[in-house]
């Protein structure tokens, strides 16, 4: 079946570094491939998605390019700030007829000291 | 706004109780579904509904139930609740059929059953 892989965590970074984390999958068919952002207390909220090879997703500085070769969605921000402190989560999304049916990675929780 | 509510947001229930928790979307999606949350797995998939009287089990339905009565709401019932069942459970709703559909989530329910 469809799984995530996210990078272990937690990532604890100084404010104005550069950010990485690793996300691959496994999937049948060709998915959509979202990062959903969790900050304390709050439910989930839609990062950036991309929908087909070489698409990239961009939002708030964060971007990431769906790599169908290496079957991954990397996220990366080139300078991050103490409000991007969060759960970072990839997930996929299957097409057909199991659309809205979502497959989470394990998350990833990124800390950023001033 | 349109907005998912979840209630309550905090709940301990004893072992073998019945426990219901709410989720209300304003948005007239079609689609909702219920997800826990768990350390070192992500968000795993209870149960969904793709519209009125159409449920579906997902990844980890064992133990719960949903119906779906009108479009507004997905109640999760957890028959008789276990301590396996400590969790934090996120509902969360789309439209159309589109696998690059975002979701919107509501904020969680952490319930813990002692």
């Amino acid at each position: 079946g469809d799984s995530v892989t996210q990078m272990e965590g937690p990532v604890t970074l100084s404010e104005e570094a550069f950010l990485t984390i690793n996300c691959t999958y496994t999937a049948t068919g060709y998915p959509s491939l979202f990062w959903y952002v969790q900050y304390p207390g709050e439910g989930l909220q839609l990062l950036l998605k991309a929908t087909k090879a070489d698409d990239k997703g961009s939002n708030k500085g964060f971007e990431a390019t769906y790599r169908k070769e290496t079957t991954s969605f990397h996220l990366e921000k080139g300078s991050v700030q103490v409000s991007d402190s969060a759960v970072y989560f990839c997930a996929l999304g299957p097409g057909g007829t199991s659309y809205g049916k979502l497959t989470f990675g394990q998350g990833t929780i990124l800390t950023v000291h001033p | 706004d349109a907005e998912i509510t979840q209630s309550p947001r905090h709940k301990i229930t004893e072992t073998g109780r019945q426990v219901t928790l709410a989720c209300h979307q304003t948005w007239n999606h079609n689609n909702m579904f219920w997800y826990r949350q768990d350390l070192g797995h992500g968000l795993r998939l209870i149960h969904y509904s793709y519209g009125v009287q159409d449920t579906n089990k997902g990844e980890v339905s064992d133990g719960y139930s949903v119906s779906r009565s009108n479009t507004e709401d997905l109640p999760l019932t957890l028959e008789s609740a276990a301590s396996s069942q400590t969790s934090v459970y996120f509902c969360a709703s789309s439209n159309g059929q589109l696998m690059n559909t975002e979701a919107f989530f509501g904020q969680g329910t952490r319930l813990t059953v002692v």
